[in-house]
Protein backbone atom coordinates (compact mmCIF):
# COMPACT_ATOMS: atom_id res chain seq x y z
CA UNK A 1 0.00 0.00 0.00
CA UNK A 2 1.31 3.08 -0.72
CA UNK A 3 2.21 5.62 1.91
CA UNK A 4 3.12 9.50 1.58
CA UNK A 5 4.80 11.41 4.37
CA UNK A 6 6.37 14.63 4.57
CA UNK A 7 8.76 15.92 7.36
CA UNK A 8 9.03 18.09 8.73
CA UNK A 9 5.37 18.81 9.52
CA UNK A 10 6.41 22.12 10.20
CA UNK A 11 9.12 24.62 9.22
CA UNK A 12 10.06 28.33 9.89
CA UNK A 13 13.25 29.91 7.83
CA UNK A 14 14.46 33.31 7.49
CA UNK A 15 13.79 35.59 4.80
CA UNK A 16 15.96 35.29 2.02
CA UNK A 17 16.98 31.63 2.75
CA UNK A 18 17.29 28.99 -0.05
CA UNK A 19 15.29 25.63 1.70
CA UNK A 20 14.20 21.93 0.74
CA UNK A 21 11.32 20.30 1.34
CA UNK A 22 10.73 16.51 1.65
CA UNK A 23 8.24 14.33 0.30
CA UNK A 24 8.38 10.29 0.77
CA UNK A 25 6.81 7.46 -0.45
CA UNK A 26 6.75 3.76 -0.18
CA UNK A 27 6.20 1.71 -3.64
CA UNK A 28 8.30 3.38 -6.50
CA UNK A 29 6.04 2.18 -9.01
CA UNK A 30 4.62 5.83 -9.14
CA UNK A 31 2.50 7.54 -12.39
CA UNK A 32 3.54 10.87 -11.44
CA UNK A 33 4.34 13.31 -8.43
CA UNK A 34 2.38 16.65 -7.83
CA UNK A 35 3.61 19.82 -5.33
CA UNK A 36 0.63 21.43 -4.33
CA UNK A 37 0.74 25.18 -2.31
CA UNK A 38 -2.72 25.31 -0.03
CA UNK A 39 -3.39 28.98 1.30
CA UNK A 40 -5.51 29.09 4.27
CA UNK A 41 -9.29 29.78 2.80
CA UNK A 42 -8.26 29.72 -0.53
CA UNK A 43 -8.29 26.13 -1.78
CA UNK A 44 -4.88 24.04 -3.07
CA UNK A 45 -2.67 25.52 -6.22
CA UNK A 46 -0.47 22.89 -8.05
CA UNK A 47 2.72 23.68 -8.45
CA UNK A 48 4.77 21.50 -10.45
CA UNK A 49 4.24 18.27 -11.84
CA UNK A 50 7.05 15.46 -12.37
CA UNK A 51 6.22 12.64 -14.72
CA UNK A 52 7.75 9.03 -13.56
CA UNK A 53 10.20 9.08 -16.73
CA UNK A 54 11.39 12.68 -15.58
CA UNK A 55 14.44 13.98 -12.86
CA UNK A 56 12.67 17.53 -12.35
CA UNK A 57 10.63 20.40 -12.64
CA UNK A 58 11.54 23.86 -12.33
CA UNK A 59 9.21 27.19 -12.09
CA UNK A 60 10.72 30.29 -11.38
CA UNK A 61 12.39 29.58 -7.83
CA UNK A 62 10.94 26.28 -7.51
CA UNK A 63 12.56 23.06 -8.05
CA UNK A 64 11.14 19.52 -7.69
CA UNK A 65 13.27 16.61 -7.72
CA UNK A 66 12.17 13.10 -8.25
CA UNK A 67 14.31 9.59 -7.36
CA UNK A 68 11.88 6.69 -7.65
CA UNK A 69 14.24 4.02 -6.43
CA UNK A 70 14.70 5.58 -3.00
CA UNK A 71 11.51 6.69 -3.19
CA UNK A 72 11.99 10.49 -2.51
CA UNK A 73 10.70 13.85 -3.98
CA UNK A 74 12.39 17.14 -3.08
CA UNK A 75 10.42 20.79 -3.41
CA UNK A 76 13.87 23.44 -3.43
CA UNK A 77 12.62 27.05 -2.43
CA UNK A 78 15.20 29.68 -3.55
CA UNK A 79 15.23 32.94 -2.15
CA UNK A 80 12.59 32.26 -0.21
CA UNK A 81 9.77 35.37 0.72
CA UNK A 82 7.30 35.62 3.30
CA UNK A 83 4.98 35.47 0.58
CA UNK A 84 5.91 31.50 0.23
CA UNK A 85 4.40 30.96 3.54
CA UNK A 86 1.79 28.17 2.69
CA UNK A 87 1.53 24.39 3.75
CA UNK A 88 3.06 22.48 0.52
CA UNK A 89 1.74 19.48 -0.22
CA UNK A 90 3.03 16.41 -2.78
CA UNK A 91 0.77 13.33 -4.35
CA UNK A 92 1.06 10.48 -5.70
CA UNK A 93 -0.59 8.81 -8.81
CA UNK A 94 -0.33 5.24 -9.19
CA UNK A 95 -0.19 3.48 -12.29
CA UNK A 96 -3.09 4.19 -14.62
CA UNK A 97 -5.67 5.15 -11.76
CA UNK A 98 -7.23 8.38 -10.92
CA UNK A 99 -6.44 8.56 -7.09
CA UNK A 100 -3.46 10.38 -5.69
CA UNK A 101 -2.53 9.24 -2.28
CA UNK A 102 -1.43 12.33 -0.39
CA UNK A 103 0.76 13.43 2.23
CA UNK A 104 0.15 15.53 5.29
CA UNK A 105 1.90 18.58 4.44
CA UNK A 106 4.66 21.00 5.72
CA UNK A 107 3.58 24.56 6.73
CA UNK A 108 6.27 26.38 5.91
CA UNK A 109 6.83 30.18 7.43
CA UNK A 110 8.95 32.49 6.23
CA UNK A 111 10.25 35.65 9.07
CA UNK A 112 10.71 38.46 7.43
CA UNK B 1 -12.46 32.92 -15.54
CA UNK B 2 -13.74 31.97 -12.40
CA UNK B 3 -11.96 28.40 -12.70
CA UNK B 4 -13.29 26.38 -9.74
CA UNK B 5 -16.41 27.40 -7.92
CA UNK B 6 -17.73 25.93 -4.45
CA UNK B 7 -20.20 26.71 -2.51
CA UNK B 8 -21.33 27.39 0.54
CA UNK B 9 -18.39 28.15 2.37
CA UNK B 10 -19.23 27.33 5.70
CA UNK B 11 -22.08 24.94 6.87
CA UNK B 12 -22.93 23.96 10.29
CA UNK B 13 -25.52 20.37 10.25
CA UNK B 14 -27.28 18.13 12.82
CA UNK B 15 -26.48 15.23 13.09
CA UNK B 16 -29.21 13.35 10.59
CA UNK B 17 -29.71 16.56 8.35
CA UNK B 18 -28.76 15.93 4.47
CA UNK B 19 -27.27 18.69 2.27
CA UNK B 20 -25.80 18.88 -1.17
CA UNK B 21 -22.72 20.68 -1.63
CA UNK B 22 -22.01 22.45 -5.07
CA UNK B 23 -19.06 22.09 -7.24
CA UNK B 24 -19.00 23.94 -11.32
CA UNK B 25 -16.40 24.64 -13.60
CA UNK B 26 -16.00 26.90 -16.29
CA UNK B 27 -12.92 25.38 -17.89
CA UNK B 28 -14.75 22.81 -19.99
CA UNK B 29 -12.61 20.10 -17.73
CA UNK B 30 -13.71 16.77 -18.26
CA UNK B 31 -12.37 15.12 -15.01
CA UNK B 32 -13.85 16.21 -11.61
CA UNK B 33 -13.44 14.39 -8.07
CA UNK B 34 -14.45 15.42 -4.93
CA UNK B 35 -11.75 15.32 -1.70
CA UNK B 36 -11.94 15.55 2.01
CA UNK B 37 -9.47 17.22 3.92
CA UNK B 38 -9.23 16.38 8.06
CA UNK B 39 -6.95 18.37 10.25
CA UNK B 40 -3.22 17.29 9.78
CA UNK B 41 -4.08 14.74 7.02
CA UNK B 42 -3.42 14.43 3.19
CA UNK B 43 -6.98 14.70 1.09
CA UNK B 44 -8.56 11.68 0.77
CA UNK B 45 -10.56 11.31 -2.95
CA UNK B 46 -14.91 10.52 -2.03
CA UNK B 47 -15.77 10.37 -5.64
CA UNK B 48 -14.45 11.46 -9.36
CA UNK B 49 -16.09 11.69 -12.74
CA UNK B 50 -14.36 11.60 -16.30
CA UNK B 51 -17.15 12.92 -17.98
CA UNK B 52 -20.92 13.77 -17.82
CA UNK B 53 -22.98 10.79 -16.96
CA UNK B 54 -19.83 9.19 -15.49
CA UNK B 55 -18.71 8.95 -11.50
CA UNK B 56 -16.54 6.53 -9.78
CA UNK B 57 -16.12 5.90 -6.00
CA UNK B 58 -12.78 7.01 -4.48
CA UNK B 59 -11.53 5.87 -1.33
CA UNK B 60 -13.75 7.07 1.56
CA UNK B 61 -16.78 7.10 -0.67
CA UNK B 62 -19.49 6.06 2.27
CA UNK B 63 -22.18 8.30 3.25
CA UNK B 64 -21.99 10.09 0.06
CA UNK B 65 -23.54 10.28 -3.32
CA UNK B 66 -22.46 12.58 -6.72
CA UNK B 67 -23.95 12.76 -10.52
CA UNK B 68 -22.70 14.73 -12.97
CA UNK B 69 -24.92 15.33 -15.80
CA UNK B 70 -23.08 18.53 -17.64
CA UNK B 71 -19.43 18.69 -17.75
CA UNK B 72 -19.68 21.71 -15.77
CA UNK B 73 -21.56 20.50 -12.79
CA UNK B 74 -20.28 18.25 -10.48
CA UNK B 75 -22.35 17.87 -6.87
CA UNK B 76 -21.37 16.04 -3.72
CA UNK B 77 -24.59 15.20 -1.79
CA UNK B 78 -24.35 13.65 2.00
CA UNK B 79 -27.36 12.05 3.14
CA UNK B 80 -27.76 11.39 6.87
CA UNK B 81 -25.08 13.79 7.99
CA UNK B 82 -22.73 12.23 10.96
CA UNK B 83 -19.81 13.67 12.96
CA UNK B 84 -17.46 11.84 11.28
CA UNK B 85 -18.84 14.07 8.28
CA UNK B 86 -17.10 16.99 9.95
CA UNK B 87 -14.36 17.74 7.25
CA UNK B 88 -13.09 20.47 5.03
CA UNK B 89 -14.65 19.38 1.29
CA UNK B 90 -12.61 20.59 -1.94
CA UNK B 91 -13.51 19.86 -5.54
CA UNK B 92 -10.80 19.82 -8.42
CA UNK B 93 -11.00 19.43 -12.07
CA UNK B 94 -8.73 18.82 -14.70
CA UNK B 95 -8.78 18.43 -18.52
CA UNK B 96 -7.22 14.94 -18.69
CA UNK B 97 -6.95 12.76 -15.81
CA UNK B 98 -3.42 11.06 -15.10
CA UNK B 99 -0.99 13.78 -16.34
CA UNK B 100 -2.80 16.84 -16.20
CA UNK B 101 -2.18 19.29 -13.16
CA UNK B 102 -5.34 19.45 -10.81
CA UNK B 103 -7.21 23.07 -10.16
CA UNK B 104 -9.02 23.36 -7.03
CA UNK B 105 -11.81 25.31 -5.62
CA UNK B 106 -11.52 27.28 -2.37
CA UNK B 107 -13.57 24.51 -0.24
CA UNK B 108 -16.31 23.91 1.73
CA UNK B 109 -16.08 23.57 6.12
CA UNK B 110 -18.90 21.73 7.43
CA UNK B 111 -19.31 20.61 10.75
CA UNK B 112 -22.23 18.34 11.76
CA UNK B 113 -23.15 18.64 15.18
Amino acid sequence: KQEVTQIPAALSVPEGENLVLNCSFTDSAIYNLQWFRQDPGKGLTSLLLIQSSQREQTSGRLNASLDKSSGRSTLYIAASQPGDSATYLCAVRRDSNYQLIWGAGTKLIIKP
Amino acid sequence: NAGVTQTPKFRILKIGQSMTLQCAQDMNHNYMYWYRQDPGMGLKLIYYSVGAGITDKGEVPNGYNVSRSTTEDFPLRLELAAPSQTSVYFCASSYYGLNEKLFFGSGTQLSVL
